[in-house]
């Protein structure tokens, strides 16, 4: 099994919808939950990130993370077609001493159509 | 500032040779980690240079190899190429290696394997 699920889609939805994507993972040590937008051919850049639990808005998205049932979201309201690309989820431990990898989900490709 | 630069963005090899990647990271930034992205297996750390020293390693064969000078710049090494290191190899430079949410990343390296 792997440390952190992601459902891989696609998921298509009309210009001005309201999507909801999702993270479960495995393990109890992570404590920063991120997400990144990927672009076709570009590297993953991140859209915003939460500190263990809780929400977090930040303009058209919300990211929220429910450590009890190790499962995290990131909500895009009013999608637009701009939005089209490759959602990664991420986490990582909170390190004292040593490198925190990133751990990702496998990513879920998201098609917003006009 | 200058984002994370790597090169070359495209390559075609063929089965036994050996490619050599490099990454040049965000001024001041001194931690250089690798990743393989692969749509089956989304993306995978593969290690992590600091002072010039590996760090971290992600489970990956010893064929996978790489190195860091003192610039901070890194190179990552790939010998005895199989069809299944066909991938996007991305790298990712941190100030602050114990957030893991630090870590920015460049557009990366497509390697095809013939």
């Amino acid at each position: 099994q792997k440390e952190v699920e992601q459902d891989p889609g696609p998921l298509s939805v009309p210009e001005g919808a309201i999507v909801s994507l999702n993270c479960t993972y495995s393990n109890s040590a992570f404590q920063y939950f991120m997400w990144y937008r990927q672009y076709s051919r570009k590297g993953p850049e991140l859209l915003m990130y939460t500190y263990s639990s809780g929400n977090k808005e930040d303009g058209r998205f919300t990211a929220q993370v429910d450590k009890s049932s190790k499962y995290i979201s990131l909500f895009i309201r009013d999608s637009q077609p701009s939005d089209s690309a490759t959602y990664l989820c991420a986490m990582s431990g909170k390190g004292v001493t040593g490198f925190q990898k990133l751990v990702f989900g496998t990513g879920t490709r998201l098609l917003v159509s006009p | 500032k200058a984002g994370v630069t790597q090169t070359p963005r495209y390559l075609i090899k063929t089965r036994g040779q050996q490619v050599t990647l490099s990454c040049s990271p965000i001024s001041g930034h001194r931690s250089v980690s690798w990743y393989q992205q692969t749509p089956g297996q989304g993306l995978q750390f593969l290690f992590e240079y600091f002072s010039e020293t590996q760090r971290n390693k992600g489970n990956f064969p010893g064929r996978f190899s790489g190195r860091q000078f003192s610039n901070s710049r890194s190179e990552m090494n790939v010998s005895t190429l199989e069809l299944g290191d066909s991938a996007l190899y991305l790298c990712a430079s941190s100030f602050n290696r114990l957030a893991g949410v630090e870590q920015f990343f460049g557009p990366g390296t497509r390697l095809t394997v013939l």
